[in-house]
């Protein structure tokens, strides 16, 4: 069974700063997807960013970037310029290519200091 | 667009009530899907259905059923209400094999 590990149960970051988010996951497929998506307190689940495991390059939206490492089978989040709005609880998250079942890390509460 | 609407968003019940948590999209996805949040644990599966007419077991089925009504609807039944039950649910859909999950706002379920 495939599981994901988030060892950052909180982070700080000051506002402007970058920081990372760290995830580590567990499987034997070859082809799948792997997912951070941030969790205000709204609740609201909302995706930051995708990264198909088929692709070498790393996934970028906007302030948001990746780094994947497939043969580690790690997968981080890099947040730059960040901002008050981007704190929240981010969950680390995959899925086989053409699996029903998305399987997720504990999440990381972000804070951002003003 | 709505996109993934679930009701209630606060429910209160007693231990053995029984009560159904609704879920509708307007998305035209296929799948669905109902998750429960814990903290510390992430989201963990409970049921989905891949397609209109199919349901199948997650990862967390116990205590638990559900039915896809149709294609834009699938609700999840507790049918006696336990403490352990205490979480936050979460509806979602997608459209396909290789496209992400939306998510409704979620529900927040004590069980007291």
């Amino acid at each position: 069974a495939q599981t994901v590990t988030q060892s950052q149960p909180e982070m700080s970051v000051q506002e402007a700063e970058t920081v990372t988010l760290s995830c580590t996951y567990d499987t034997s497929e070859s082809d799948y997807y792997l997912f951070w998506y941030k969790q205000p307190p709204s609740r609201q689940m909302i995706l930051v960013i995708r990264q198909e495991a088929y692709k070498q390059q790393n996934a970028t939206e906007n302030r948001f970037s990746v780094n994947f490492q497939k043969a580690a089978k790690s997968f981080s989040l890099k947040i730059s310029d960040s901002q008050l709005g981007d704190a929240a609880m981010y969950f680390c998250a995959y899925r086989s290519r053409y699996g029903n079942k998305l399987v997720f890390g504990a999440g990381t509460i972000l804070r951002v200091k003003s | 667009n709505a996109g993934v609407t679930q009701t209630p968003k606060f429910q209160v019940l007693k231990t053995g009530q029984s009560m159904t948590l609704q879920c509708a999209q307007d998305m035209n996805h296929n799948s669905m899907y109902w998750y429960r949040q814990d903290p510390g644990m992430g989201l963990r599966l409970i049921y989905y259905s891949a397609s209109e007419g199919t349901t199948d077991k997650g990862e967390v089925p116990n205590g638990y059923n559900v039915s896809r009504l149709n294609k834009r609807e699938f609700s999840l039944r507790l049918e006696s209400a336990a403490p352990s039950q205490t979480s936050v649910y979460f509806c979602a859909s997608r459209v396909g094999p290789v496209t992400e999950a939306f998510f409704g706002q979620g529900t927040r379920l004590t069980v007291v």
